[in-house]
């Protein structure tokens, strides 16, 4: 059974980087499928952050390019999210998921972990 | 502000039928095959209920079916049973811009 597990810290500086680790258990990412990164603001809808693959073929929402990095860690089965300048508007729920290819469909999720961005 | 417009709720009762509703564009829902609706209960992880519009993951009970037209996605649920009230969220692929969402529909069964 594939899952999947994120850790770090729940609260980050403004202008500081969030970062995020999400542990894989029951599948190697070095095989087939994308790995991403979804977000919930509270109160509002899912946005999906970005995806890679295990190529090093990385996929980011426009929105946020800028300011995003995600990374695999292959010896150990996971793969990382670093959000840099953050804001206030970037407290939200963050999952980590398997990516079907990016498109929308994430066949495995997270629990979830709860990031607030305050001083 | 999510990319694709669904009702905030959806309610019925055990063992009637409820369609939820997911609108884009033709940039998305009503360009590509690739729609996808999630099952969220809070606190817990979002699970895939359908994938490219109408097929169901192993697993996934057939009282959940998916379907299209045009730009409009639906999700239906037959004979509702009470651990079907959740949250569900619609996504489809956009094209460069890849995935997105909806803002998520809150299915109470009366």
């Amino acid at each position: 059974q594939v899952q999947l597990q994120e850790s770090g810290p729940g609260l980050v500086k403004p202008s500081e980087t969030l970062s995020l680790t999400c542990t894989v258990s029951g599948y190697s990412i070095s095989s087939t499928y994308y790995w991403g990164w979804i977000r919930q603001p509270p109160g509002k809808g899912l946005e999906w952050i970005g995806s890679m693959y295990q190529s090093g073929t990385t996929f980011y929402n426009p929105s946020l390019s800028s300011r995003v990095t995600i990374s695999l860690d292959t010896s150990n089965n996971q793969f990382s999210l670093n959000l840099r300048s953050v804001t206030a508007a970037d407290t939200a729920v963050y999952y980590c998921a398997r990516d079907r290819g990016v498109r929308g469909e994430f066949d495995y999720w997270g629990q979830g972990i709860l990031v607030a961005v305050s001083s | 502000q999510s990319a694709l417009t669904q009702p905030p709720s959806a309610s019925g009762s055990p063992g009637q039928s409820v369609t939820i509703s997911c609108t884009g564009t033709s940039s998305d829902v009503g360009a590509y095959t690739y729609v996808s609706w999630y099952q969220h209960h809070p606190g817990k992880a979002p699970k895939l209920m359908i994938y490219e519009v109408s097929k169901r993951p192993s697993g996934v009970p057939d009282r959940f079916s998916g379907s299209k037209s045009g730009n409009t996605a639906s999700l239906t649920v037959s004979g509702l049973q009470t651990e079907d009230e959740a949250d569900y969220y619609c996504a489809s692929f956009a094209g460069t811009k890849r995935g997105v969402f909806g803002g998520g529909t809150k299915l109470t069964v009366l």
